[in-house]
């Protein structure tokens, strides 16, 4: 079963730093460019970043550049996205998204989310 | 950035009407646009691509149009099931980004 399952979503202060993880399986993790997605409590999605198959490539929103950094281990088929300096409004569920292969851009599969709170 | 503007915010309906939503890009975007459905507690689902192209298992009920700056998703007939948010979304260019959303509730 093709699966994306993320992890790494808690508590943390403002100013804060926080890592997660989107472990993949069921396909060729190293083939897909990864994106990451979130979704702020009772609001839309707002694209976060993006980067390419070999990690060769990145690309983040103006809302988090400078502070969050993607990354993955294809060795480990896991995604990653470390985020700092982190701020109320970037609470929300991350959610880690699988580029389609035959439609560069769109999204076809999604892991369940991971919860981030940003609190004092 | 491109941005897209999503209409209606939400609707009511019922089960077996027509419903069509609407998304509007601040440029053109050619048929660069997908359309995600997304259930409470749930993540977002493809359900089309490339503005028309029915994402695999998609039901037939679902349809979407358009190119350049004005598309559309159309549910033939409404079931249950159905109740949901809607988004639409760009990737001609980065940033991608997302309509509004649409809720569709029952009437």
């Amino acid at each position: 079963e093709v699966q994306l399952v993320e992890s790494g979503g808690g508590l943390v202060q403002p100013g804060g730093s926080l890592r997660l993880s989107c472990a993949a399986s069921g396909f060729t993790f190293s083939s897909y460019a990864m994106h990451w997605v979130r979704q702020a409590p009772g609001k839309g999605l707002e694209y976060v970043s993006a980067i390419s198959s070999n990690g060769g490539s990145t690309y983040y929103a103006n809302s988090v550049k400078g502070r969050f950094t993607i990354s993955r281990d294809n060795s480990k088929n896991t995604l990653y996205l470390q985020m700092g300096s982190l701020r109320a409004e970037d609470m929300a569920v991350y959610y880690c998204a699988r580029e389609a292969p035959y439609e560069e851009g769109a999204f076809d599969i999604w892991g369940q989310g991971t919860m981030v709170t940003v609190s004092s | 950035a491109i941005r897209i503007t999503q209409s209606p915010s939400s609707l009511s309906a019922s089960t077996g009407d027509r419903v069509t939503i609407t998304c509007r890009a601040s440029q053109g975007i050619s048929s660069y646009l997908a359309w995600y459905q997304q259930k409470p507690g749930k993540a977002p689902k493809l359900l089309i691509y490339a503005a028309s192209t029915l994402q695999s298992g998609v039901p037939s009920r679902f349809s979407g149009s358009g190119s350049g700056t004005d598309f559309t998703l159309t549910i033939s007939c409404l079931q249950s099931e159905d109740f949901a948010t809607y988004y639409c979304q760009q990737y001609y260019s980065y940033p991608l980004t997302f309509g509004g959303g649409t809720k569709v509730e029952i009437k």
